[in-house]
Order: structure tokens, then C-alpha cells, then sequence
């Protein structure tokens, strides 16, 4: 299995609350990505970075914000938390054969 | 907007049964085709691939698909399922290797 970690792996928070999600790499992979999953709608990408201090927007985006100040670890940020940002959030890795390979998942529960 | 549409949200089938799940793409351009699959509380795992060359790709547990350009199609097909098939399969495309566009998944039930 590719070196993937999240942390937490379960959040429970408040509406208007900061919330700092992590992703660690131990494969030295140069993508790192941000998806969320809600039923009905698969897997959808927020935010994704292409080498430190590199990164660029998916298609949901509004109120995440990401860093990457090291290769290994790729942090999604909600600025203040919203009940529609419950979800389950994946990172994943992906090298220069194209597969993506994905951490166990980080489920959060905004209430 | 580029789009992936798995025809099927549920599939169930008796074990030993073939099945096909099926997925099309939005646009004919070259792509990077992926089916993923989910097991319940687990991540994503790689089922196979298609990057060019032969469009029949074989996967990991006796999957396989087959890349159709003309019908922007990757169906994902198994002779034979078992129960430990059952779980959600993803398929993914993407046109530059780096941004990947997921369909909405479809869940596999097998009956014993």
C-alpha cells in the first residue's frame, strides 16, 4: 500500500469553527490532492498541488484553502466550518504513472 | 464541463453471474481512463487503467474493460463475481494526466 496517512480520521465540530485537515506522503510523490465524497456525487476535487508551495483549485473549492510547504504533507483548511462541508474527505498521491493512490479517508461531522 | 456518467447507481447479481458495469465520458480527445474501487470505510483502491495501446485492459481481481473511442465508453466487466466483489466501483478520466474527473459510483451487491 502507497505511504498515505490523514489525520484526524474523525472530527466532530461547530459551525463557524476553523478545521485544519492533514495529509502525509511517505512516497515522495510530486501531486497530492483534496476530494470530498458525498453520496450521490462520487468523489469531487477541491484542491490539488503540483510541487511545494504549488497548488490550484478543483471544482469545489469555495471555503477550502490548502498549503504545501513540504513535499510529504498537503493541509486542507476550513476557514470556518458550514453543516454543507460535512463529508468525507480523501487525499491522494499520484506519480508519473498516472494512478492516483488514496489515504483512508477523514470523516467530519459539522454541526 | 468535462463529465464521467456511470449509468448504473446499483447493480446486484448473484454470485457466479457475469456483470458489466458501465461508464461514458464527455469528450472524444485523448484520455486517461480508471476504475477504482471502494470498500466500505476504505479508500479508493486501483482496479485498472487504460493509458493507450490495446483498448481490452485486464485488472486486479479478474476484472477487465474495454476502451471504446467511437462510443466514449469504458465499460468494467467480470465473468464471474464473488462475494467479496461487493462495493462501490468508480471510474475516472482524465485528459492531462493530472487533474482525474470521477462519475458518481456504482454499488455492486452480490447475492449469494
Amino acid at each position: 500500500d502507497a505511504g498515505i496517512t490523514q489525520s484526524p480520521r474523525h472530527k466532530v465540530t461547530e459551525t463557524g469553527t476553523p478545521v485544519t485537515l492533514r495529509c502525509h506522503q511517505t512516497e515522495n510523490h510530486r501531486y497530492m490532492y483534496w476530494y470530498r465524497q458525498d453520496p450521490g456525487h462520487g468523489l469531487r476535487l477541491i484542491h490539488y498541488s503540483y510541487g511545494v508551495k504549488d497548488t490550484d483549485k478543483g471544482e469545489v473549492s469555495d471555503g477550502y484553502s490548502v498549503s504545501r510547504s513540504k513535499t510529504e504533507d498537503f493541509l486542507l483548511t476550513l476557514e470556518s466550518a458550514t453543516s454543507s462541508q460535512t463529508s468525507v474527505y480523501f487525499c491522494a498521491i499520484s506519480g508519473d504513472n498516472y494512478e492516483q493512490y488514496f489515504g483512508p479517508g477523514t470523516r467530519l461531522t459539522v454541526t | 464541463a468535462q463529465s464521467v456518467t456511470q449509468l448504473d447507481s446499483q447493480v446486484p447479481v448473484f454470485e457466479e453471474a457475469p456483470v458489466e458495469l458501465r461508464c461514458n465520458y464527455s469528450s472524444s480527445v485523448s484520455v486517461y481512463l480508471f476504475w477504482y474501487v471502494q470498500y466500505p470505510n476504505q479508500g479508493l483502491q486501483l482496479l485498472l487503467k487504460y493509458l493507450s495501446g490495446s483498448t481490452l485492459v485486464k485488472g486486479i481481481n479478474g476484472f477487465e474493460a474495454e476502451f471504446n473511442k467511437s462510443q466514449t465508453s469504458f465499460h468494467l466487466r467480470k465473468p464471474s463475481v464473488h462475494i467479496s466483489d461487493t462495493a462501490e466501483y468508480f471510474c475516472a478520466v482524465s485528459y492531462t494526466g493530472n487533474q482525474f474527473y470521477f462519475g458518481t459510483g456504482t454499488s455492486l451487491t452480490v447475492i449469494p
